[in-house]
């Protein structure tokens, strides 16, 4: 399985762009890298999902670079409602796959 | 509407006192799991199942049970629940495998007290 790793915390501002990058050295070929939002005591939330290049959709653009070791998750113009943990997984569909969400990043943003 | 409903949202019970959450979805999806939140350790997978009839560990499976006899309902047991469960519950499910491709649809949790 491959593992991922993302800064544990990121400090932002209302109406900044934020970056958070995903390692993950070990991809396989198959593998998706998906992206998860959590408010607290809350479920976590699908942003978005990429297989390579970029992909871009109404809350969020997922950029992968064309040796997919790495992924960053940017969201535009972030508000206060941002503030909240976002995790990245990586994997492939099948019956040895297992999420892992792992601790995430917890974004705050201020005002 | 599209969903995953946990039952019940909060609970404070005793230790020893077999207690069952019920996770139920009704979109016809195969794959479905549950999860325990604890401050500094994220969100960690207890059991998955695949599809009715299937089930299998996660990462941290002691002390529960679960069960698959119907496609949309995937019920987490404690049989003798302990303080060291205290923690909030999440089931989640998705249409194939475990989210790898499109994606987990996640229930508002279970915050789960054992004294």
């Amino acid at each position: 399985l491959a593992k991922t790793t993302q800064p544990i915390s990121m400090d932002s501002y209302e109406g900044q762009e934020v970056n958070i990058t995903c390692s993950h050295n070990n991809i396989a070929t198959n593998d998706y890298i998906t992206w998860y939002q959590q408010f607290p005591s809350q479920g976590p939330r699908f942003i978005i999902q990429g297989y390579k290049t970029k992909v871009t959709n109404e809350v969020a653009s997922l950029f992968i670079p064309a040796d997919r070791k790495s992924s960053t998750l940017s969201l535009p113009r972030v508000s206060l409602s941002d503030t909240a943990v976002y995790y990245c997984l990586v994997g492939a569909s099948g019956g040895s796959y297992i999420p892992t969400f792992g601790r995430g990043t917890s974004l705050i943003v201020h005002p | 509407e599209a969903q995953v409903t946990q039952n019940p949202r909060y609970l404070i019970t005793v230790t020893g006192k077999k207690l069952t959450v019920t996770c139920s979805q009704n979109m016809n999806h195969e794959y479905m799991s549950w999860y325990r939140q604890d401050p500094g350790l994220g969100l960690r997978q207890i059991y998955y199942s695949m599809n009715v009839e299937v089930t299998d560990k996660g990462d941290v499976p002691e002390g529960y049970k679960v069960s698959r006899k119907e496609k949309r309902n995937f019920p987490l047991i404690l049989e003798s629940p302990s303080p060291n469960q205290t923690s909030l519950y999440f089931c989640a499910s998705s249409l194939l495998g475990g989210g790898a491709r499109g994606e987990l649809f996640f229930g508002e949790g279970s915050r789960l007290t054992v004294l």
